[in-house]
């Protein structure tokens, strides 16, 4: 597709379970962030990869909190034992490459943990 | 200080006349800065890129940026109601390749 694809768009979930969030970056764009907004607050910076890699995990805010990137395309975002907490706005941005280029966001999944 | 600062606003500026967002920034952020435009509800969507110090020309916006004052603008001519959204301000963190947001200056332009 032409710009970064999110799923799902919408993602209601009991506290405590397990949610699994996905992420296709712009085609040949090497470099994936995951960013979050909460209600009324700015976007927070979660992880970011460069190919399959994440070289700076310092935003994840608890161990509850994981990612992975395979074949340098596709991401996931899993979160475990979700809290009132995590519901947020889970963005997924991308980029040509790490050269502080511009980063080109996802329509995001709006999570609500219950 | 934060990081990367905004006036929360809202500004509002009629029809036609030009929209002027500002945003400061502290030593910790660099090299590159970012204008986003978030509607309600949407994700933020790219509207500038500026690098180095001048103004910077896209249509109906011009981006600014002073380093040594460590500012940067965004200027909307002839606004628009449909430019009535929030702007993001977003620079690089130095050293690092995450993108650190200002909390958004929300316009509202009245027909």
């Amino acid at each position: 597709g032409a710009g970064v694809s999110q799923s799902p768009s919408n993602k209601v979930t009991e506290k405590g379970k397990d949610v699994e969030l996905r992420c296709d970056p712009i085609s040949g764009h090497t470099a994936l962030y995951w960013y979050r907004q909460s209600l009324g607050q700015g976007l927070e910076f979660l992880i970011y990869f460069q190919g399959n890699s994440a070289p700076d995990k310092s935003g994840l805010p608890s161990d509850r909190f994981s990612a992975e990137r395979t074949g340098g395309s596709v991401s996931t975002l899993t979160i475990q034992r979700t809290q009132q907490e995590d519901s947020a706005v889970y963005l997924c941005a991308s980029s040509l490459d790490l050269n502080n280029q511009p980063q080109h966001f996802g329509d995001g999944t709006r999570l609500s943990i219950l | 200080q934060k990081e990367v600062e905004q006036n929360s606003g809202p500004l509002s500026v009629p029809e036609g006349a030009i929209a002027s967002l500002n945003c400061t920034y502290s030593d910790r952020v660099s090299q590159s800065f970012f204008w986003y435009r978030q509607y309600s509800g949407k994700s933020p969507e790219l509207i500038m890129s500026i690098y180095s110090n001048g103004d910077k020309e896209d249509g109906r916006f011009t981006a600014q940026l002073n380093k040594a004052s460590q500012y940067v603008s965004l200027l909307i001519r002839d606004s628009q109601p449909s430019d009535s959204a929030t702007y993001l301000c977003a620079a690089t963190e130095r050293g690092f390749q995450k993108l650190v947001f200002g909390t958004g200056t929300r316009l509202l332009v009245s027909p």
